[in-house]
């Protein structure tokens, strides 16, 4: 049982280019999110997913799309890197049963340098 | 909007010690309170989910506490071990909001040395 998977783990873009950073899940689990960690700053919420085909707005979405066409993966879009995207990205996931007290399993996160 | 801060941002005891780490937060119309545990170059491993109408969980050697209406939670980490320095998250479920979201702290970065 992997739990979450994110891939890739390291990655170096130039400003401008795009890419984008895949989160998946093997625990069946309704909720999904994107964060980026920056020091001093904490975990911000980018974007989320409570379903299969459905996706919605964080705290910092700007510069950034998601998809989730599949219940276990949620995609993470960079259409145009810029230097502030420099971050460390995590994925989490969370069930819906009992949503509001259950804990969020996270990925160990995509290291993303951008030039 | 929700604030949450931790203090200290980082800490250093010898092996052995009891310690406590601090969490506030700005709206006590919340959820849950989870500390989470942070390891270098990995991700965030739930420790401790405390809902608003619990005043504790414990863990093995580690007892967190809520106090909703002031705004406080403490982390209590009993006879602290070397394998226990990492860095301790707070985060905090609103009410408001789906999708259960939540808005963390900075962390509390600890060291147990030998």
């Amino acid at each position: 049982n992997a739990g979450v998977t994110q891939t890739p783990k390291f990655r170096v873009l130039k400003t401008g280019q795009s890419m984008t950073l895949l989160c998946a899940q093997d625990m069946n689990h309704e909720y999904m999110y994107w964060y980026r960690q920056d020091p001093g700053m904490g975990l911000r919420l980018i974007h989320y997913s409570v379903g299969e085909g459905t996706t919605a707005k964080g705290e910092v979405p700007d510069g950034y799309n998601v998809s989730r066409l599949k219940k276990q993966n949620f995609l993470l879009g960079l259409e145009s890197a810029a230097p502030s995207q420099t971050s460390v990205y995590f994925c989490a996931s969370s069930p819906l049963w009992g949503e509001a007290n259950q804990p969020q399993h996270f990925g160990d996160g995509t290291r993303l340098s951008i030039l | 909007k929700q604030e949450v801060t931790q203090i200290p941002a980082a800490l250093s005891v010898p092996e052995g010690e009891n310690l406590v780490l601090n969490c506030s937060f700005t709206d006590s119309a919340i959820y849950n309170l989870q500390w989470f545990r942070q390891d270098p170059g990995k991700g965030l491993t739930s420790l401790l989910l405390i809902q608003s109408s619990q005043r504790e969980q414990t863990s093995g050697r580690l007892n967190a506490s809520l106090d909703k209406s002031s705004g406080r939670s403490t982390l209590y980490i009993a006879a602290s071990q070397p394998g226990d320095s990492a860095t301790y998250l707070c985060a905090v479920r609103g009410l408001t909001g789906g999708g259960n979201k939540l808005t963390f702290g900075t962390g509390t970065q600890l060291k147990v040395e030998l």
